[in-house]
């Protein structure tokens, strides 16, 4: 069975610092993983997805996320973080033997503040 | 493009009795997802349709049902309402199986069940 462990519920950054957002993953098979952004009072949004081919994945707004299959990882970086990334982003992983169905991790706040 | 639509927007109900929400997915769209958003579980994942059959479903009880039409918009029951199902349900539509293509959500639906 799949599943996704997001390592951090909240963090705080200031403006323009550099942030990490953790995310773990757990599956038997070739994964397909994603990462959604939740701004305030809106619907998810894909920010990006790795399916295959370069581990380095470029998003939109400036964030990148690296496929780390040794350390079954996929961790959201962005090199300075402005007022407005403040939202809930959540990390997806699905594989192929449940191609329909994403396990999304519990979500991870980022606040940025001034 | 139309973005996904769902309706209603907020729904108030009281215990035991039912509630029906609607998905119109984006067009040319062929698969529909829901997910229960709360507080405490995140997101969890209810069930994904794709051309009128149910590809997967989550670990709901059998109180959760849903179905497709031909036009691929959607439906979500809840019979016999409890206090627990108050949270956000959001629909998601997709080209492809939602596991290996972007998901793209609409706004979701409020339920409170009082």
């Amino acid at each position: 069975a799949q599943s996704v462990t997001q390592l951090d519920s909240q963090v705080p950054v200031f403006e323009e610092a550099p942030v990490e957002l953790r995310c773990n993953y757990s599956s038997s098979v070739s994964v397909y993983l994603f990462w959604y952004v939740q701004y305030p009072n809106q619907g998810l949004q894909l920010l990006l997805k790795y399916l295959s081919g370069s581990t380095l994945v470029k998003g939109i707004n400036g964030f990148e996320a690296e496929f780390n299959k040794s350390q079954t990882s996929f961790h959201l970086r962005k090199p300075s973080v402005h007022i407005s990334d403040t939202a809930e982003y959540f990390c997806a992983v699905s594989d192929d033997t449940n191609a329909g169905k994403s396990t999304f991790g519990d979500g991870t706040t980022l606040t940025v503040k001034p | 493009k139309a973005g996904v639509t769902q309706t209603p927007r907020y729904l108030i109900k009281t215990r035991g009795q039912q509630v029906t929400l609607s998905c119109s997915p984006i067009s040319g769209h062929r698969s529909v997802s829901w997910y229960q958003q709360t507080p405490g579980q995140g997101l969890q994942f209810l069930f994904e349709y794709f051309s009128e059959t149910q590809r997967n479903k989550g670990n709901f009880p059998g109180r959760f049902s849903g179905r497709q039409f031909s036009n691929s918009r959607s439906e979500m029951n809840v019979s016999t309402l409890e206090l627990g199902d108050s949270a956000l349900y959001l629909c998601a539509s997709s080209l492809g199986l939602a596991g290996l293509n972007e998901q793209f959500f609409g706004p979701g639906t409020r339920l409170t069940v009082l």
